[in-house]
């Protein structure tokens, strides 16, 4: 069976702060795609980032980064100098190879508040 | 290239009734899978559809079903709709190009409130 564990419920920081969200996982899979996506209050989830678990090499976007350590399942999301616009619901998903694995399966979620 | 659209956008019921909700994938994307969002629950996988096939479902009701056209327009049925079916219901896209790489992509949803 697939889980994601995000503990962190609500995260409240002021505009400028660096923030880390924790996404941990666990999976039998030895090939499985790990994802973030980010919910806005209109609704609609917004896809962030994919990373195949093949691939441990950490990714910088713009202020957003991401580390995936396959030795702790954990694949962290780090929003450097926040901004007001971050404000959302992020979800860290995981997805297994094929069959019933496929579906993605969602962690609860992290509010974060960015205060300006 | 547009999104994914869904409609409608808000919905208002009552209990007993049905309900159809309508997906239109990202152009050329085959694969249209369906979640649903509470506030208890979560987000919960509950079928996903390619080639006018259900390929995978997840653990909910008979009430609960869907199709797929052949244009790759996906709807989803809720029959004997009950209080505890409110919720965001997300319509997802894909190009299915097959395993697990390819990447969902997710429209606003539509808002279903049972009465």
């Amino acid at each position: 069976a697939q889980k994601v564990t995000q503990a962190q419920t609500e995260i409240s920081v002021v505009e400028k702060e660096d923030v880390t969200l924790d996404c941990v996982y666990e999976t039998r899979d030895t090939t499985y795609y790990l994802f973030w996506y980010k919910q806005p209050p209109s609704g609609e989830l917004v896809f962030l980032i994919r990373r195949n678990s093949f691939d441990e090499q950490n990714e910088i976007s713009g202020r957003y980064s991401w580390n995936f350590q396959k030795s702790t399942s954990s694949f962290n999301f780090t929003i450097t100098a926040s901004q007001v616009v971050d404000s959302a619901v992020y979800f860290c998903a995981l997805r297994g190879p094929s069959g019933s694995a496929r579906q993605l399966t969602f962690g609860s979620g992290t509010q974060l508040t960015v205060l300006p | 290239k547009a999104g994914v659209t869904q409609t409608p956008r808000y919905l208002i019921k009552t209990r007993g009734q049905q309900v159809t909700l309508s997906c239109s994938p990202i152009s050329g994307h085959r694969s249209v899978s369906w979640y649903q969002q509470t506030p208890g629950q979560g987000l919960q996988f509950l079928f996903e559809y390619f080639s006018e096939t259900q390929r995978n479902k997840g653990n909910f009701p008979g009430r609960f079903s869907g199709r797929q056209f052949s244009n790759s327009r996906s709807e989803m049925n809720v029959s004997t709709l009950e209080l505890g079916d409110s919720a965001l219901y997300l319509c997802a896209s894909s190009l299915a190009v097959g395993g697990g790489t390819d990447t969902q992509y997710f429209g606003p949803g539509t808002r279903l409130t049972v009465l």
